[in-house]
C-alpha cells in the first residue's frame, strides 16, 4: 500500500511554462484534494474532487486546472506559470464520511523563475 | 463550515506534557474533530480524532469539552520529534487547515 504518491518531488519552471503535477492513491478513496503551502503559511485548498468525473474549486483555484478521470488519479495542471505559484503542493485523499481523515502525499516543491 | 481558533505558537520543555488548545465554537453536532501535525518539510499527518468522548492513542490524547466548542490535544511527554505545526479541523471545515499552532520543544 503506497498511500498517496506525488511526482515530481522538485521542479523549476520558467515563467510562462506549463506543467502537470501528478497525484495517485491506491486506497480507493473517493475524495481527493490539492493544497498549496507558501513558506511559513498554512495550507490553502486549490481544487478538490468527490469522485471520478467530479471536481470543484477551493480557495485559490486561479491559474490551475484539474481532472479526475479515474478514482486513483488527480493531476493538477499549471498553465502559464507565474512566480506567485512558487510553493509546495500537497495532494491528499480520504474516504467519504465525516469520521475519516486525510492521507497526504509528500509534496512537490515548485519554483517559478 | 466551523471556524477554529488556535494560538499561533507554543513552547514546551522536553519530557513535559503539552496542552494544545483549539476553539471551534460553531461546530455542528455531527462534525468530528480531527488533529493533524506537520513536521518540517513534510506533509501533514493524522494525529487523532474524536466526536464527543475523550480519546487516546499511542501518539496523543484528545480532550473534548462537554459543549464541544473546544478541544485540547495533549502530548503527555513532549520530545524533540514533536516539534511541528498542529492543526485542529472540525470535519465540517474539512477543507480548510488554517495556520495551526507551531510547537517548539526546548531540550
Amino acid at each position: 500500500n503506497a498511500g498517496v504518491t506525488q511526482t515530481p518531488k522538485f521542479r523549476i519552471l520558467k515563467i510562462g511554462q506549463s506543467m502537470t503535477l501528478q497525484c495517485a492513491q491506491d486506497m480507493n478513496h473517493n475524495y481527493m484534494y490539492w493544497y498549496r503551502q507558501d513558506p511559513g503559511m498554512g495550507l490553502k485548498l486549490i481544487y478538490y474532487s468527490v469522485g471520478a468525473g467530479i471536481t470543484d474549486k477551493g480557495e485559490v483555484p486561479n491559474g490551475y486546472n484539474v481532472s479526475r478521470s479515474t478514482t486513483e488519479d488527480f493531476p493538477l495542471r499549471l498553465e502559464l506559470a507565474a512566480p506567485s505559484q512558487t510553493s509546495v503542493y500537497f495532494c491528499a485523499s480520504r474516504r467519504q464520511g465525516l469520521i475519516y481523515g486525510y492521507t497526504f502525499g509528500s509534496g512537490t516543491r515548485l519554483t517559478v523563475v | 463550515d466551523a471556524k477554529t481558533t488556535q494560538p499561533n505558537s507554543m513552547e514546551s520543555n522536553e519530557e513535559e506534557p503539552v496542552h494544545l488548545p483549539c476553539n471551534h465554537s460553531t461546530i455542528s453536532g455531527t462534525d468530528y474533530i480531527h488533529w493533524y501535525r506537520q513536521l518540517p518539510s513534510q506533509g501533514p499527518e493524522y494525529v487523532i480524532h474524536g466526536l464527543t468522548s475523550n480519546v487516546n492513542n499511542r501518539m496523543a490524547s484528545l480532550a473534548i469539552a462537554e459543549d464541544r466548542k473546544s478541544s485540547t490535544l495533549i502530548l503527555h511527554r513532549a520530545t524533540l520529534r514533536d516539534a511541528a505545526v498542529y492543526y485542529c479541523i472540525p470535519t465540517g471545515n474539512q477543507f480548510y487547515f488554517g495556520t495551526g499552532t507551531s510547537l517548539t520543544v526546548i531540550p
